[in-house]
């Protein structure tokens, strides 16, 4: 069974960084990309970024540059969202998720399979 | 960035066929996916591509598209469908980015 299991809720204060866990299992870690999408209260999905676990290669959003990280751990089987310079417009629930293509084709941002979601709040 | 349009909410009674749209000019290029939520739960792909609904999402669910514009129908709706609605799709202005409707609001 395919399985994609977030970390905890967070809660940070502005300029702060936050690290969000997503633990795959159910299948080959590296066979399929897996992307980080925002669910921000009043401004619905934003796409954040992709990784492709075979290699670690990113792909960000421009709207994140500059203060996003997506790593990929093959020993784990973990992929892991950093985002830095926090700020209340951040706050909201992070979901990592698998994209159906696999590895050695373009992603097509078609996703098949969600984590359950980490919630971020950020407050001073 | 592209942006995808959605009306906010759609009502439809029990058994009936509701048709969710999405507009915008990303539509042109690329197929998009569709998403299901409920409340306080991860969304759930319900279609996908040029006509592809993935394993376990029921044959009532069916989509199309049409140059800037794309349809979701419930034909035969079921409570269990009362959920938003969201469609995404790869951005055509340049960048490296997906793009995601506001959503639809489905009542049954």
């Amino acid at each position: 069974e395919v399985q994609l299991v977030q970390s905890g809720a967070e809660v940070k204060k502005p300029r702060a960084t936050v690290k969000i866990s997503c633990k795959i299992s159910g299948y080959s870690f590296t066979d399929y990309y897996i992307h980080w999408i925002q669910q921000a209260p009043g401004k619905g999905f934003q796409w954040m970024g992709l990784v492709d676990p075979h290699d670690g290669e990113t792909i960000f959003a421009e709207n994140f540059q500059g203060r996003i990280t997506i790593s990929a751990d093959r020993s784990t089987d973990t992929v892991y969202l950093e985002l830095s310079s926090l700020k209340s417009e951040d706050t909201g629930i992070y979901y990592c998720a698998r994209d159906f293509t696999q590895t050695h084709y373009d992603s097509s941002g078609y996703c098949d399979f969600w984590g359950q979601g980490t919630a971020v709040t950020v407050s001073s | 960035s592209s942006e995808l349009t959605q009306d906010p909410a759609v009502s439809v009674a029990l058994g009936q066929t509701v048709r969710i749209t999405c507009q915008g000019d990303s539509l042109r290029t690329y197929f998009p996916s569709w998403y299901q939520q409920k409340p306080g739960q991860a969304p759930t792909l319900v279609f996908y591509g040029e006509n592809n609904r993935p394993s376990g999402i029921p044959d009532r669910f069916s989509a199309s598209n049409s140059g800037n514009t794309a349809s979701l129908t419930i034909t035969g709706a079921q409570v269990e469908d009362e959920a938003d609605y969201f469609c995404n799709s790869r951005d055509n202005s340049g960048n490296y980015n997906y793009v995601f409707g506001p959503g639809t609001t489905v009542t049954v």
